[in-house]
Parts: structure tokens; C-alpha cells; sequence
């Protein structure tokens, strides 16, 4: 089946600092990745994505690479700013159908 | 640029009580969702539609109902709301292409809702 699975959180951190939210995931043939960022009382938004392995998603400073071997989507910045304090959640679509299937967000904080 | 309208934004229901939650896209998209979304367990897929006249169930059905009134409208359904339905329930839309490898998926903006 598909599914994803990414570190729980929350997580806290200072301005500045350097931040990795882990995702790893299962699936059938190749899927597609994603990225999805909640901030406070808003709807999920896409952050990066990338389609085929070894690519690899960026916006915003974020960045993300598909890893096939480990079946990995980590996500990383290298420097976080307040403005970065949101839910993060991980997502893939299969290459067949068009459902698609979310963990279940991690939560960072950056404070000043 | 609306993308997708979620109405409305806030609810408290007594249990037993009935409503609709209303979503609209002006996007064109062919697929449309609805989510519930809940502390420790992410975004669960209730019912989708991949196109115009055709409704599924996903992960979490029961409880529900779902219609899909045209290309643009997919409005969501409690016939008797019962306390394990209060969460925060989003919209989305995505173009589904056929054999697109891209495709990604547009939110609304949520509806809090509380049954007592």
C-alpha cells in the first residue's frame, strides 16, 4: 500500500538555526513527493515537490531530495527564520489514480 | 484569484444535528477532496471525486455523505453529527491530468467545526 511517515514532532528551534524534518515513505511503482506547509488558521499549501527519483525540490530555501534507495524525502533548510513556524507535512501520489496520502505533520517553532 | 472557497469557516453543532459543508473551486479541476484533519493523525481523505458525476470513499467515510453538483461544487454532508466528527475539515482540488506525474493539490482555507 502507500503511505508516509515523517518524525513526530513538535519541534523547536532557534532563529537561525538548521532544520531537518524526516519523511520516509512507502509505495508502489513511482510515486510523486511533496512538501505541504500550515501556517497558523490557513489551509495546507504546497512547499516543493519532485517527481521522479533522485530530483530534487526547492522554494523558499527549503529543499528536499527523493531518495529511491532509502525511500526518503527529508526535508532541510539552513537557516530558519521566525516566519518559518508552521505545520509541515509530508505527501506522495502514486503514478496511478490521484489520491494522495499525508503523515501527519510535524510541528516547528522558531523563536527568536 | 479565489482557488477554493470554503464555507463557512466555523460550526458548533448539537449531536444529532445535520449540515452541509459547502466547497467550490474556480480552478477548472477535474478532482476534488475532502479532508479531516485531526491532532496526531494528519490529513485523513473522507470522500473524493476524480471527476465530474463520480464520488469515492477514502480512508474515513462513515458518517458522511458527499455531492458533487457540477465541475466547480463538492459539498459535504453530516446527516447526524456525533462528537467523534469535531475536527477541522479542508477542501482541496488538483487539475488530474490523465497520466499526469506532477499534479499537486489546492486547499481551502478550512472549516473548525465542534459537535457537543
Amino acid at each position: 500500500g502507500n503511505s508516509v511517515t515523517q518524525m513526530e514532532g513538535p519541534v523547536t528551534l532557534s532563529e537561525e538555526a538548521f532544520l531537518t524534518i524526516n519523511c520516509t515513505y512507502t509505495a508502489t511503482g513511482y510515486p510523486s513527493l511533496f512538501w505541504y506547509v500550515q501556517y497558523p488558521g490557513e489551509g495546507l499549501q504546497l512547499l516543493l515537490k519532485a517527481t521522479k527519483a533522485d530530483d530534487k525540490g526547492s522554494n523558499k530555501g527549503f529543499e528536499a531530495t527523493y531518495r529511491k534507495e532509502t525511500t526518503s524525502f527529508h526535508l532541510e533548510k539552513g537557516s530558519v527564520q521566525v516566519s518559518d513556524s508552521a505545520v509541515y507535512f509530508c505527501a506522495l501520489t502514486p503514478n496511478t489514480g490521484n489520491q494522495f496520502y499525508f503523515g501527519t505533520g510535524t510541528s516547528l517553532t522558531v523563536i527568536p | 484569484n479565489a482557488g477554493v472557497t470554503q464555507t463557512p469557516k466555523f460550526q458548533v453543532l448539537k449531536t444529532g444535528q445535520s449540515m452541509t459543508l459547502q466547497c467550490a473551486q474556480d480552478m477548472n479541476h477535474n478532482s476534488m477532496y475532502w479532508y479531516r484533519q485531526d491532532p496526531g493523525m494528519g490529513l485523513r481523505l473522507i470522500y473524493y471525486s476524480a471527476s465530474e458525476g463520480t464520488t469515492d470513499k477514502g480512508e474515513v467515510p462513515n458518517g458522511y455523505n458527499v455531492s458533487r453538483l457540477n465541475k466547480r461544487e463538492f459539498s459535504l454532508r453530516l446527516e447526524s453529527a456525533a462528537p467523534s466528527q469535531t475536527s477541522v475539515y479542508f477542501c482541496a482540488s488538483s487539475e488530474a491530468r490523465l497520466r499526469a506525474t506532477n499534479e499537486k493539490l489546492f486547499f481551502g482555507s478550512g472549516t473548525q467545526l465542534s459537535v457537543l
